[in-house]
């Protein structure tokens, strides 16, 4: 595609529930990158994949969290039993494989938790 | 660990006025610097970067210089638009675990340009 795709765009959640985000990477973007943007504050990383495999994920803020790209393109991430906290703008990027490639980003996903 | 420090908003300027955008940072090593745009309703762009000290990123008319020995890297544009109305992001890079490079955000400044 043009540039990453991310969806949906906005998800309401009751608190207690599951919620799966998807981002479509660039084609060809061996890296992708998701974080986690609170209302008013810049964007904090939360994990890294080159291809599948998943090389950092020390940004997650508890074990609530957890995100996959097992083919290597499409990744979700996944928010188990939400709570409002978890109330954010989630963003992925995408980059080439060189470590200093540029990062694309996606429009992300505002979640909120009631 | 890094940190990046930018000047809380928003600014309000009128059309055509000079825009400064303070930002520094903290980091060991040599990262590079970047200022991302967010216009209303997309997602994050890159606007400029540097990756060594002295070097001087533009683009759009905006200007930002990396200055080693202040740790610093304002951004600046002499005369704005309307259309320059976003929320704008320093950022750094450097090198995370995993073989990657890492970036790290401000928090954002706010800016507002009415006719």
């Amino acid at each position: 595609g043009a540039g990453v795709s991310q969806s949906p765009r906005y998800k309401v959640a009751k608190r207690g529930q599951d919620v799966a985000l998807r981002c479509d990477p660039i084609s060809g973007h061996v890296s992708l990158f998701w974080y986690q943007q609170a209302l008013g504050q810049g964007p904090e990383f939360l994990t890294y994949f080159q291809n599948e495999a998943q090389l950092d994920k020390s940004g997650l803020p508890s074990d609530r969290f957890f995100a996959e790209r097992p083919e290597g393109s499409v990744s979700t991430l996944k928010i188990q039993r939400t709570q409002q906290e978890d109330s954010a703008v989630y963003l992925c990027a995408s980059s080439l494989g060189s470590p200093y490639n540029e990062q694309f980003f996606g429009p992300g996903t505002r979640l909120t938790v009631l | 660990g890094d940190s990046v420090t930018q000047m809380e908003g928003p600014v309000t300027l009128s059309e055509e006025a000079f825009l400064t955008i303070n930002c520094t940072y903290t980091a060991t090593g040599y990262p590079s610097l970047f200022w991302y745009v967010q216009y209303p309703g997309e997602g994050l762009q890159l606007l400029l970067k540097a990756t060594k000290a002295d070097d001087k990123g533009s683009n759009k008319g905006f200007e930002a210089t990396y200055r080693k020995e202040t740790t610093s890297f304002h951004l600046e544009k002499g005369s704005v638009q309307v259309s320059d109305s976003a929320v704008y992001f320093c950022a750094l890079r450097s090198a995370g675990s995993g073989g990657y490079q890492k970036v790290t955000f401000g928090i954002g400044t706010k800016l507002q340009v009415i006719p």
